[in-house]
């Protein structure tokens, strides 16, 4: 039962143009969310996080929206970068646990950035 | 750089074998994660110790354990290894119980 879901596997997106990945949970319990980007052969790198009492996070280039209602989560990144090819993260957390305990990661979405 | 370490870098054996993977943290960081990434399952995390405790269990067979050191290294030991265990192997560290984690370059495990 995957509770964290990228339904994308990958996105082809123009330099200069928005980039936006998309995940989705359906565990209602999870209050805290990250983005990581990976490349091959490097750990995964945390990219911006939000918690769940808000609805927006921004950080220069990107931004991640959460709608908790949808249980759905997207990042934007604007404008889009060759830099930022890349396997893209969606994970989850469960804060008011009492901890951060283990992440739930989606299976990612491959984001090429074409010149 | 994320500064958290993970050696070796690269381990081959044979099923039936242990084999042990070590994990600096980040300098300061009490909490220490272990994830598997497999082609068909990605990333899932496996154990959380904290300040020398199991903290979390996640997905971790029987077969696997960890520890955490006083000096907060930890190592994940794996035996009876099975095909199926070959996986890239993840560290992650964070400084308390639900800071942001950060992750090692991972430990790419082949079981022939």
């Amino acid at each position: 039962d995957q509770q964290v879901k990228q339904n994308s596997p990958s996105l082809s997106v123009q330099e200069g143009r928005i980039s936006i990945l998309n995940c989705d949970y359906t565990n209602s319990m999870f209050d805290y969310f990250l983005w990581y980007k990976k490349y091959p052969a490097e750990g995964p790198t945390f990219l911006i996080s939000i918690s769940s009492i808000k609805d927006k996070n921004e950080d220069g280039r990107f931004t991640v929206f959460l709608n908790k209602s949808a249980k759905h989560l997207s990042l934007h990144i604007v404008p889009s970068q060759p830099g930022d090819s890349a396997v893209y993260f969606c994970a989850a957390s469960l804060l008011s646990g009492g901890g951060a305990d283990g992440l739930t990661f989606g299976k990612g979405t491959h984001l090429i950035i074409q010149p | 750089d994320s500064g958290v370490t993970q050696t070796p870098k690269h381990l081959i054996t044979a099923t039936g074998q242990r084999v042990t993977l070590r994990c600096s943290p980040r300098s300061g960081d009490l909490s220490v994660y272990w994830y598997q990434q497999s082609l068909d399952q990605g990333l899932q995390f496996l154990i959380q110790y904290y300040n020398g405790e199991e903290r979390a269990k996640g997905n971790i067979l029987e077969r696997f354990s960890a520890q955490q050191f006083p000096d907060l290294h930890s190592e994940l030991n794996l035996s009876s290894l099975e095909l199926g265990d070959s996986a890239l192997y993840f560290c992650a560290s964070s400084s308390g119980h639900w800071e942001t984690q950060y992750f090692g370059p991972g430990t790419r495990l082949l079981v022939l």
